[in-house]
C-alpha cells in the first residue's frame, strides 16, 4: 500500500529565511505528489502537484517542490518565508484504495507544523 | 462561488446516536470525497463518490454509510456515534479524478464529538 512520511512534525523558521519541509513516499508506480496548505480552523489549499515531465514544480505563494524519483521524495521549499506562512503542511500521494483496485482519493502524510518566528 | 460547504460546522453527540453531514458543492464537480482529520493523523479517506449515484469505500469506512442522491451533494452518515468517531471531517470535490490535472477543493470541516 502507498504511504508518505513526513519527518518532521515541527519545524521553526526566522522570518524572510529559507524553508524545506520533506516529504518521503512509498508507491509502485509513478506517483501523483502534491502539496496542501491548511490554516488554522480551514480546509485544505493545494499548493502544488507533480503528475510527470519537469521534476521542478511551482506553485503559488512563492512555494516550489522537487521530485527526485531516486530518494522517494518530494520535499517543498521556499527561499523566503513569511509570517502568514505559518500553518499545517501536508504532503499526498493518489491512491489505490479499492480491493478491486482503480479507486481514487489522495493518502496523507500526518502534517508539518510550520511556526515562524519575528 | 461558495465552492465547498459543509453543513454543520460543529456539533456535538452522545454515544449512539446518529446523524448526518452534508457537504454541497456549487462547481458541477464529478467527483467528491469524505476524510477525517485526526490529531497526528493526517487525512484519511472514508468513502468517495465518482458521479450521481455512486459511492466507494475509501481506506477507513467502517461505521460510515455515504448516499450522492444528487450531483452536488454527498451526505456522510454516522447510524450509531462511537467515540472512536470524534474528529475532523472533510469533504472535498474535484472535476476529475486524483489521477488527472485537476484538483481537489475541501471544505472547511465539520468538527464532530462524541461523548
Amino acid at each position: 500500500a502507498q504511504s508518505v512520511t513526513q519527518p518532521d512534525i515541527h519545524i521553526t523558521v526566522s522570518e524572510g529565511a529559507s524553508l524545506e519541509l520533506r516529504c518521503n513516499y512509498s508507491y509502485g508506480a509513478t506517483p501523483y505528489l502534491f502539496w496542501y496548505v491548511q490554516s488554522p480552523g480551514q480546509g485544505l489549499q493545494l499548493l502544488l502537484k507533480y503528475f510527470s515531465g519537469d521534476t521542478l514544480v511551482q506553485g503559488i505563494k512563492g512555494f516550489e517542490a522537487e521530485f527526485k524519483r531516486s530518494q522517494s521524495s518530494f520535499n517543498l521549499r521556499k527561499p523566503s518565508v513569511h509570517w502568514s506562512d505559518a500553518a499545517e503542511y501536508f504532503c499526498a500521494v493518489g491512491s489505490v484504495f479499492s480491493i478491486g483496485g482503480g479507486a481514487d482519493g489522495l493518502t496523507f502524510g500526518k502534517g508539518t507544523h510550520l511556526i515562524i518566528q519575528p | 462561488n461558495a465552492g465547498v460547504t459543509q453543513t454543520p460546522k460543529f456539533r456535538v453527540l452522545k454515544t449512539g446516536q446518529s446523524m448526518t453531514l452534508l457537504c454541497a458543492q456549487d462547481m458541477n464537480h464529478e467527483y467528491m470525497y469524505w476524510y477525517r482529520q485526526d490529531p497526528g493523523m493526517g487525512l484519511r479517506l472514508i468513502h468517495y463518490s465518482v458521479g450521481e449515484g455512486t459511492t466507494a469505500k475509501g481506506e477507513v469506512p467502517d461505521g460510515y454509510n455515504v448516499s450522492r442522491l444528487k450531483k452536488q451533494n454527498f451526505l456522510l452518515g454516522l447510524e450509531s456515534a462511537a467515540p472512536s468517531q470524534t474528529s475532523v471531517y472533510f469533504c472535498a470535490s474535484s472535476y476529475s479524478g486524483t489521477y488527472s490535472n485537476q484538483p481537489q477543493h475541501f471544505g472547511d470541516g465539520t468538527r464532530l464529538s462524541i461523548l
